[in-house]
């Protein structure tokens, strides 16, 4: 089945620090969409992005689905940006797969 | 109140009790989900409604048993559980399924079983 590779894993940056974290995915793919989940355990909808580059605020997506990747850029970072991020793709069958996560600390 | 909702927000249960987590969707979809997150494990999407019609089943364990009376709730009937299905539970709704659409969550409830 498709894969879906997060990196980095970790990350551990000083707040004001910017950073790019990324998701490859193993085949074609109908949607894709970021999430946040803060250290309490809610996951947040950051992003649906089958394709393209949106903004919102001081984070940012881009899809490259030709390249079956896409990144997450997170500028500024405040110490409120921890948490664990995930993407999710939607197979061809619906089938929606999470990736495993970066997990991001953010130090004041 | 906005948003997808859950109840309750902590459960710990023993192996024989029977328990149900509820969520509640104020977004006028049509389709929810039930994903379970176990420790250092992605995400597992576990059920799946359309309309209120089970449209996916991830060859979940019988003792997890949903229910969709209507568009906005979504239960999940717990019965003999393991100690291993100690994990977090999300519901999702989207407006439609099948055709992928963006998914909102609620928080979450945190399950221990003893």
């Amino acid at each position: 089945g498709i894969q879906v590779e997060q990196s980095p894993p970790d990350l551990i940056l000083q707040e004001g620090a910017n950073s790019t974290l990324r998701c490859n995915f193993s085949d074609s793919v109908n949607n894709l969409q970021w999430f946040h989940q803060n250290p309490w355990g809610q996951l947040i909808n950051l992003f649906y992005i089958p394709s393209g580059t949106k903004q919102n605020g001081r984070l940012s997506a881009t899809t490259v689905a030709t390249e079956r990747y896409s990144l997450l850029y997170i500028s500024s970072s405040q110490t409120t940006d921890s948490g664990v991020y995930f993407c999710a793709v939607e197979r061809r069958d619906d089938k929606i797969i999470f990736g495993k996560g970066t997990r991001l600390h953010i130090l004041p | 109140e906005t948003g997808v909702t859950q109840t309750p927000r902590h459960l710990v249960m023993g192996m024989t009790n029977k328990k149900s987590l509820k969520c509640e969707q104020h977004l006028g979809h049509n389709a929810m989900y039930w994903y379970k997150q176990s420790a250092k494990k992605p995400l597992e999407l576990m059920f799946v409604y359309s309309l209120e019609e089970r449209v996916e089943n991830n060859s979940v364990p019988s003792r997890f048993s949903p229910e969709c009376p209507n568009s906005s709730h979504l239960f999940l009937h717990l019965h003999t559980l393991q100690p291993e299905d100690s994990a977090l539970y999300l519901c999702a709704s989207s407006l439609i399924a099948g055709g992928y659409n963006e998914q909102f969550f609620g928080p979450g409830t945190r399950l221990t079983v003893l």
